[in-house]
């Protein structure tokens, strides 16, 4: 049964940048066989998909968050991170990293999540 | 502010059906693509519950069930227990700027 295991910072400053690792475990990100995704939930609201990349490096980003958003991978560690810039208090949420299933044209579903961290932005 | 809406509560009684409805437009489900559907209990990660439409993972309950039509979806929950008390959320992709890959507004079911 894969896992994911976010890490990162509790508490980030406004305008500084947010950084999130996910850890995955009982699977290979390199294997090819899935894309790895960022989703935030801010309190007592909905989710909000923020992209997703493949092991070779390939990204794609929600066009409402693209201008402030890196997504890497490090295959050897079997993890894949996120960044986010010039935060201000609007990014508080909790973020989820997922195994994200692509099957087609458009196609795409989270089928394994984090349990997700907790980010404040605050000064 | 999410293109795919849903009811904010649904409740039924302990063994009654209760339906929740994703409704879209034609840049999303109108468009055909898929909706999936993930059920998330207080406190944890959303889980799938659905997916591709009317599909359920390994290990989901078959009380629950999806439909598509047209501009919409549905999630029915049959035999409705005290375990299914939780906010449900529909997914699909979304062809306008809006973010492609877009989650309904959520809905919590409360079993009476």
């Amino acid at each position: 049964q894969v896992q994911l295991q976010e890490s990162g910072p509790g508490l980030v400053k406004p305008s500084q940048t947010l950084s999130l690792t996910c850890t995955v475990s009982s699977d290979s990100i390199s294997s090819g066989g899935y894309h790895w995704s960022w989703i935030r939930q801010h309190p007592g609201m909905g989710l909000e998909w923020i992209g997703y990349i493949y092991y070779n490096g390939n990204t794609y980003y929600n066009p409402s968050l693209k201008s402030r958003v890196t997504i890497s991978v490090d295959t050897s560690e079997n993890q894949f991170s996120l960044k986010l810039s010039s935060v201000t208090a609007a990014d508080t949420a909790v973020y989820y990293c997922a195994r994200t299933n692509y099957y087609g044209s458009a196609g795409y579903y989270f089928d394994h999540w984090g349990q997700g961290t907790l980010v404040t932005v605050s000064s | 502010q999410s293109v795919l809406t849903q009811p904010p509560s649904v409740s039924g009684a302990p063994g009654q059906r209760v339906t929740i409805s994703c409704t879209g437009s034609s840049s999303n489900i109108g468009a055909g693509y898929d909706v999936h559907w993930y059920q998330q209990l207080p406190g944890t990660a959303p889980k799938l519950l659905i997916y591709v439409n009317n599909n359920r993972p390994s290990g989901v309950s078959d009380r629950f069930s999806g439909s598509r039509s047209g501009t919409s979806a549905s999630l029915a929950i049959t035999g409705l227990q005290a375990e299914d008390e939780a906010d449900y959320f529909c997914q699909s992709h979304d062809s306008s700027l809006s973010g492609n890959y877009v989650f309904g507004t959520g809905t919590k079911v409360t079993v009476l």
